[in-house]
């Protein structure tokens, strides 16, 4: 089965800062990898996905994730952080099982911005 | 587009009751839904895939006695908690699959309570 590994539950930057959250698959085929963003008592909102083609990819509200399949990673970035920011961040990866094709998702990330 | 909507938003039942919980796609057709189940601060865990017109898939642990999930348009799945009890307290999350890969789109979860 495949797994999603998100390093660091609780990630706390200052307004301004850079934002970094971590994100490592394990599928060994091309993978589909997805950011999702979740405010409190809400649903799941897409930031960014990887396909194919470009492995730099930019998503929504100023963020953007690299994927290095070297270091199976797909990490989140976002170069200054904004009050707004502060959520819960997820990671999934596309699983296909054959009969449906499903995400299967990290442990989440929850940001805290500072002042 | 492809917004999902869940109602209710929030729903507190006795123990021993059933509740039920839609998820509606609003303005496209999805043939396959999910339902994701939320325990605080941690991650989404897949309950079951919910296709138009046929059974649902549930993931290894799930009851599925349980956990009673109707697809019965393409826009509408309802997953029914019964006889509910204080465990099954949490918050529940559907989806329904886009058409790009792996493409979900979530809707904005349901909080039940189970006193």
């Amino acid at each position: 089965a495949q797994s999603v590994t998100q390093l660091g539950s609780h990630v706390s930057v200052s307004e301004g800062a850079l934002v970094l959250l971590r994100c490592n698959y394990s599928s060994s085929v091309p993978p589909y990898l997805f950011w999702y963003v979740q405010y409190p008592n809400q649903g799941l909102q897409l930031l960014l996905k990887y396909t194919t083609g470009a492995t730099l990819v930019k998503g929504i509200n100023g963020f953007e994730a690299e994927f290095k399949k070297s270091e199976t990673s797909f990490h989140l970035t976002k170069p200054s952080a904004h009050m707004s920011d502060a959520a819960e961040y997820f990671c999934a990866e596309g699983e296909n099982t054959g009969t449906a094709s499903k995400l299967t998702f990290g442990t989440g990330t929850r940001l805290q911005v500072t002042l | 587009g492809a917004v999902v909507s869940q109602h209710p938003s929030r729903v507190i039942c006795k123990s021993g009751t059933s509740v039920k919980i839609e998820c509606r796609s609003l303005d496209f057709q999805a043939t396959t839904m999910f339902w994701y189940r939320q325990f605080p601060k941690q991650s989404l865990m897949l309950m079951a895939t919910s296709n138009e017109g046929s059974k649902a898939t549930y993931e290894q642990g799930v009851e599925k006695d349980k956990f009673l999930i109707n697809h019965a348009s393409l826009t509408l799945s309802t997953l029914t908690v019964t006889s509910a009890h204080p465990e099954d307290s949490s918050f529940y999350i559907c989806s329904a699959r886009g058409a790009g890969p792996y493409e979900q789109y979530f809707g904005p979860g349901t909080r039940l309570t189970v006193t």
